[in-house]
C-alpha cells in the first residue's frame, strides 16, 4: 500500500481567512513533504519534516505553518494568503532512510487551492 | 544546486517507442527518479537509478550515466493512457541541511496520438 491521502481535494479562501490542510500517510513513513505545484511547472519543495521534526523550510513565507502532530499525520496551515499562492498543493512521504531502492517519495493527490 | 534538463514535449504514436533525455548538472548526486503525472493529478512513482546502466519494468525502462550527468526514459508500446507529463528529479546528497530534497526538471509532456 503506497497510498497518501490529502484533504480537502478543493478549497476556496479569502486573504484573510485561516485555514489547514490535511496529510496523512498509514505507510510507516518517517519523513513527511509538502510542495506546491503551480500549472505546467513541476513541484516545489516547501518543507520535510523527518521523524516528526522540521528539517527543511525552503524559504516559505510565514503565512504557510506547517505542523507533524504524529508519524502519520501532516498539516498545512494558512493564513493570509495570496492570490499568487493558488497551486496545487501536493502531501509526500518516504521510508526515511535509504535503502537499496533509494527513498522513493509517494504523492498524494493534492489539495488545490485558489485564493481570491 | 542542481541544473536539470528534459524536452518540453515530445509526440508520438500509439505502439511506439519513445525515450525522454534528462541530462543534469550537480554538486551531489545520491540517485535519480522518474514520476508520471496526469494533468490534474499527483506524481506517480516510475523507476529509480543510483548505479550506471539500465532498470528495467515492464513496458518503461530507465537508464543512468553519472558520468556523463544523463538518463532516460524509455516507453514501449505506447499507449494513449500513457499521455502526460514526465518529471525527472534529482535526489540531493543525504546532509543535514538537503536530506530528502528532490530537485524536479521541467517535466516533458508526451502526446500519444492514435
Amino acid at each position: 500500500d503506497t497510498e497518501v491521502t490529502q484533504t480537502p481535494k478543493h478549497l476556496v479562501m479569502g486573504m484573510t481567512n485561516k485555514k489547514s490542510l490535511k496529510c496523512e500517510q498509514h505507510m510507516g513513513h518517517r519523513a513527511m513533504y509538502w510542495y506546491k505545484q503551480k500549472a505546467k511547472k513541476p513541484p516545489e519543495l516547501m518543507f520535510v519534516y523527518s521523524y516528526e521534526k522540521l528539517s527543511i523550510n525552503e524559504s516559505v513565507p510565514s503565512r504557510f505553518s506547517p505542523e507533524c502532530p504524529n508519524s502519520s499525520l501532516l498539516n498545512l496551515h494558512l493564513h493570509a494568503l495570496q492570490p499568487e499562492d493558488s497551486a496545487l498543493y501536493l502531501c509526500a512521504s518516504s521510508q526515511g532512510e535509504t535503502s537499496g531502492g533509494g527513498d522513493t517519495q509517494y504523492f498524494g493527490p493534492g489539495t488545490r487551492l485558489t485564493v481570491l | 544546486g542542481q541544473n536539470i534538463d528534459q524536452p518540453t514535449e515530445m509526440t508520438a504514436t500509439e505502439g511506439a517507442i519513445v525515450q525522454i533525455n534528462c541530462t543534469y548538472q550537480t554538486s551531489g548526486f545520491n540517485g535519480l527518479f522518474w514520476y508520471q503525472q496526469h494533468a490534474g493529478e499527483a506524481p506517480t512513482f516510475l523507476s529509480y537509478n543510483v548505479l550506471d546502466g539500465l532498470e528495467e519494468k515492464g513496458r518503461f525502462s530507465s537508464f543512468l550515466s553519472r558520468s556523463k550527468g544523463y538518463s532516460y526514459l524509455l516507453l514501449k508500446e505506447l499507449q494513449m493512457k500513457d499521455s502526460a507529463s514526465y518529471l525527472c528529479a534529482v535526489m540531493a546528497p543525504m546532509t543535514t541541511d538537503s536530506w530528502g530534497k528532490l530537485q524536479f526538471g521541467a517535466g516533458t509532456q508526451v502526446v500519444v496520438t492514435p
